[in-house]
């Protein structure tokens, strides 16, 4: 069966601290996506990984991919409450049929 | 800007009573799909063109149907819904292409209420 699953499905921090989220999937893919949601919002784009050891940066956020581990990590410096959201990992099914299967999602509550 | 427009962005219908949400896309791209999303869960892939091919997922109701005339419409209709429908539902396009990027654009939802 094909998952994705992140963890930690919940994660509260303070300001200025650091954190990782972990983004396991199953099948083989060499191409992992990150999307950030708001609360009654849609889905924004917010990296894509494309290769092994690709790894891309914006502001506070960090993501990164290994193919071989079938890991992919979102790592957020020195948090701030407006990194609050919603952060899912969704991973390209390359097998022609254009499907994404979706992690299970990470909520994030920054804490000033 | 090119975009994903998704009409209306707030739907409330009766049970029962069809309703019919639609989506446009001015990117040009060769893949939609329609996501349903219910509170504090993933979206969940309802079905997906390629161009004209439509592709359904296995557990998507019956109750639930979609229609692509043209590249840049689609939409989604639902028979008869029920307060299990009651979600945010998501359209997505992407380019479809095996290399390279391949991210989806989403557009910004319907919320679909259910009385």
């Amino acid at each position: 069966e094909l998952k994705v699953e992140q963890n930690p499905l919940f994660l509260s921090m303070q300001e200025g601290k650091n954190y990782t989220i972990y983004c396991n999937y199953s099948t083989t893919s060499d191409r992992l996506y990150w999307y950030r949601q708001d609360p009654g919002k849609s889905l924004e784009s917010l990296f894509v990984l494309l290769s092994n050891g690709a790894v891309k940066q914006e502001g506070r956020l960090m993501a990164s991919l290994d193919t071989k581990a079938r890991l992919s990590t979102l790592h957020i410096t020195a948090a701030v409450h407006d990194l609050s959201a919603t952060y899912f990992c969704a991973v390209d099914l390359t097998s022609g049929t254009y499907k994404y299967i979706f992690g299970t999602g990470t909520r994030l509550k920054v804490l000033a | 800007d090119a975009m994903v427009i998704q009409n209306p962005r707030y739907q409330v219908t009766q049970f029962g009573k069809p309703v019919t949400l639609s989506c446009s896309q001015t990117l040009n791209h060769n893949v939609m799909y329609w996501y349903q999303q219910k509170s504090s869960q993933a979206p969940k892939l309802l079905f997906h063109y390629y161009d004209k091919d439509f592709n359904n997922e296995a557990d998507t109701p019956d109750n639930f149907q979609s229609r692509r005339p043209n590249t840049s419409f689609c939409f989604l209709d639902i028979r008869s819904p029920g307060l299990g429908d009651a979600a945010m539902y998501l359209c997505a396009t992407s380019r479809g292409t095996g290399q390279g990027r391949n991210e989806q654009f989403f557009g910004p939802g319907t919320r679909l209420t259910v009385l």
